[in-house]
């Protein structure tokens, strides 16, 4: 199993760009996550899914979005690219609920300028 | 109000030492869950450890080892003969399975542990 898989690994937009992230997954987990960490600081939620077809917001929803059209697959996609969106974004999943243990890909470092 | 603390922002211990690296939570819930998870210079987060909030059983793991305190409220990790491959950044974190509105695990701001050959 490849686990929690993320691509781009880096990348850099300007003010104003849209790009999505992708992450996929091949653990046939339910639930699925993405996270921002910026420097120095801990992880904090931005949307997670419980399923296909469902999705709901975290801690900092604000400039982004998902979609879970299959179980593998949450894509993350920023509209109108801000710097304050620089950061490192992390794709996790989990067999059923945030009680277990969570899975995390390789991360997308990205950068807005 | 940040709901799980990790004091130590940065640890350096010389290798072979031991060192416990310190978290302290904060829930209404009296059902929670509590991680750590260990983010290494590579930056992929990996799982640890997971503990629910009626199990204050202290696990040890080879050279890990977790002392959890429903008391003082903590969750503290000690790694004993600390080794060079230990270096990463840790992170405690909470999940409350009643108090949010939303599902989140609540992350701490990490730990940095360098251990010096």
């Amino acid at each position: 199993n490849a686990g929690v898989t993320q691509t781009p690994k880096f990348r850099i937009l300007k003010i104003g760009q849209s790009m999505t992230l992708q992450c996929t997954q091949d653990m046939n987990h339910n639930y699925m996550y993405w996270y921002r960490q910026d420097p120095g600081m801990g992880l904090k939620l931005i949307y997670y899914s419980v399923g296909a077809g469902i999705t709901d917001k975290g801690e900092v929803p604000n400039g982004y979005n998902v979609s879970r059209s299959t179980t593998e697959d949450f894509p993350l996609r920023l509209e109108l690219a801000a710097p304050s969106q620089t950061s490192v974004y992390f794709c996790a999943s989990s067999l059923r609920s945030e009680s277990y243990e969570q899975y995390f890909g390789p991360g997308t470092r990205l950068t807005v300028t | 109000a940040q709901k799980v603390t990790q004091a130590q922002t940065e640890i350096s211990v010389v290798e072979k030492e031991d060192v416990t690296l310190d978290c302290v939570y904060e829930t209404r819930d009296t059902t929670y869950y509590l991680f750590w998870y260990k983010q290494p210079p590579s930056g992929e987060l990996v799982f640890l450890i997971r503990r629910n909030s009626f199990d204050e059983q202290n696990e040890i793991s080879g050279r890990y080892s977790w002392n959890f305190q429903k008391s003082t409220s903590s969750f503290n990790f000690t790694i004993t003969a600390s080794q060079v491959v230990d270096s990463a950044v840790y992170f405690c974190a909470l999940r409350e399975v009643q108090e949010t509105s939303y599902d989140k695990v609540i992350f701490g701001p990490g730990t940095s542990l360098s251990v010096i050959p």
